[in-house]
């Protein structure tokens, strides 16, 4: 089976502070990883995945994400906020033999003046 | 390039009442899911198509049918509509099933069943 945790149901940060939204997974073989972003009232959109290769994978606005094999993380950082990136941010996986997601249940991202 | 479409954005029904939600994908993608979000649970799949012709049950199918009519639209029906089923439909696109496509969503619907 295939699972992803997001323990932290809201995070608050000042802007131009550096802010990480963490993710856990559970999978039997070798993951593969996903961050959305959702802006109130509109659909989830991509920032950045991790296949295989590089564990720093970079995304959409600055944001950037560390695959951590022995602690089965997946946190997403970026190093500098802003006000303009409070929005909702799922995680997702897919372990391989699988043929869709399973998402987290979201963090939402509160960036303050 | 309108992305993906659905329609309605909002809908109120009463129990048993039927309806179909919508989708379509002008990006020649070869998947199509849908999904609802409700409070505290995340995105859970209710139903995807790997490519036209198929569909297959997700994670809570129970309540709901779907038909690919072509490449580019999927729909979601509620044959008799019950309040559990209030929620945020979202239908999601993607070039195919292989771990390394991103699925690109809809604006969702917003259902209400009273």
């Amino acid at each position: 089976a295939q699972s992803v945790a997001q323990p932290e149901d809201q995070v608050n940060v000042a802007e131009g502070n550096p802010l990480t939204v963490k993710c856990t997974y559970s999978v039997s073989g070798n993951p593969y990883l996903f961050w959305y972003v959702q802006y109130p009232n509109r659909g989830l959109q991509f920032l950045l995945k991790y296949i295989t290769g590089d564990n720093l994978v970079k995304g959409s606005y600055g944001f950037e994400a560390e695959f951590n094999k022995s602690q089965t993380s997946f946190h997403l950082k970026k190093p500098s906020a802003l006000v303009s990136d409070s929005a909702l941010y799922f995680c997702a996986v897919r372990d391989v033999g699988y043929s869709t997601l399973t998402f987290g249940k979201g963090t939402m991202l509160l960036v303050s003046p | 390039n309108a992305g993906v479409t659905q329609t309605p954005k909002f809908q109120v029904l009463k129990t048993g009442q039927s309806m179909t939600l919508q989708c379509a994908q002008d990006m020649n993608h070869n998947s199509m899911y849908w999904y609802r979000q409700d409070p505290g649970m995340g995105l859970r799949l209710i139903y995807y198509s790997a490519s036209e012709g198929t569909t297959d049950k997700g994670e809570v199918p129970n309540g709901y049918n779907v038909s690919r009519l072509n490449k580019r639209e999927f729909s979601l029906r509620l044959e008799s509509a019950a309040p559990s089923q209030t929620s945020v439909y979202f239908c999601a696109s993607s070039e195919g099933l292989a771990a390394l496509n991103e699925q690109f969503f809809g604006p969702g619907t917003r259902l209400t069943v009273l």
